[in-house]
């Protein structure tokens, strides 16, 4: 069964830091990029950066630009977000997501980060 | 940044009726273009790529059509279970990839 499953989710002050994880099973992870997307409440999603299968390229979005750095560890199939400097606009559903398409077509369950003091 | 115009922001149909759904691309995206669905508390779901394939296990009332820059996405005859918010997505020119703002499909 194909699956991504987000954790390290939580509450952090502004200027904190967090780090997420992604866990992936039921695909040959190391074969496939891998990009987070954040969703604020109430509000639309956001792709936040993205990861090549082997790590070679990575892209962010500006908003995190300089803050965030995506990582990947294939040996373990998984996927990390050190969220650095982090603000209340950060606050937000984070979601792994990839695909075997073009577009994203494995998504995972999402954590919540919440920035707030 | 190429940026992605959803309309209408609700749409109001009644089971049994046909949807439409517009996305608008500020610039030429050529045919790459999702659209997903989304219900509360759950993750999005690729229902349509390449503007127009159906991702796996869709099934054939949804339809996208369009390319460049105007696309649409059409459920023929409303479920109950279509109910939800629907994002476009273009993967063409990126970093970044831009979804709209949504439309939010509600029961009339």
């Amino acid at each position: 069964q194909v699956q991504l499953v987000e954790s390290g989710g939580g509450l952090v002050k502004p200027g904190g830091s967090l780090r997420l994880s992604c866990a992936a099973s039921g695909f040959t992870f190391s074969d496939y990029y891998m990009s987070w997307i954040r969703q604020a409440p109430g509000k639309g999603l956001e792709w936040v950066s993205y990861i090549s299968s082997s790590g070679s390229t990575i892209y962010y979005a500006d908003s995190v630009k300089g803050r965030f750095t995506i990582s990947r560890d294939n040996a373990k199939n998984s996927l990390y977000l050190q969220m650095n400097s982090l603000r209340a606009e950060d606050t937000a559903v984070y979601y792994c997501a990839t695909g075997y398409s073009p577009a994203f077509d494995i998504w995972g369950q999402g954590t919540m980060v919440t920035v707030s003091s | 940044e190429i940026v992605m115009t959803q309309s209408p922001a609700t749409l109001s149909v009644s089971p049994g009726e046909r949807a439409t759904l517009s996305c608008r691309a500020s610039q030429s995206v050529s045919s790459n273009l999702a659209w997903y669905q989304q219900k509360p508390g759950q993750a999005p779901r690729l229902l349509i790529y390449g503007a127009s394939t159906r991702a796996t296990g869709i099934p054939a009332r949804f339809s996208g059509s369009g390319s460049g820059t105007e696309f649409t996405l059409t459920i023929s005859s409303l479920q109950s279970e279509d109910f939800a918010v629907y994002y476009c997505q273009q993967y063409n020119n990126w970093p970044p990839n831009t979804f709209g703002q949504g439309t939010k499909l509600e029961i009339k």
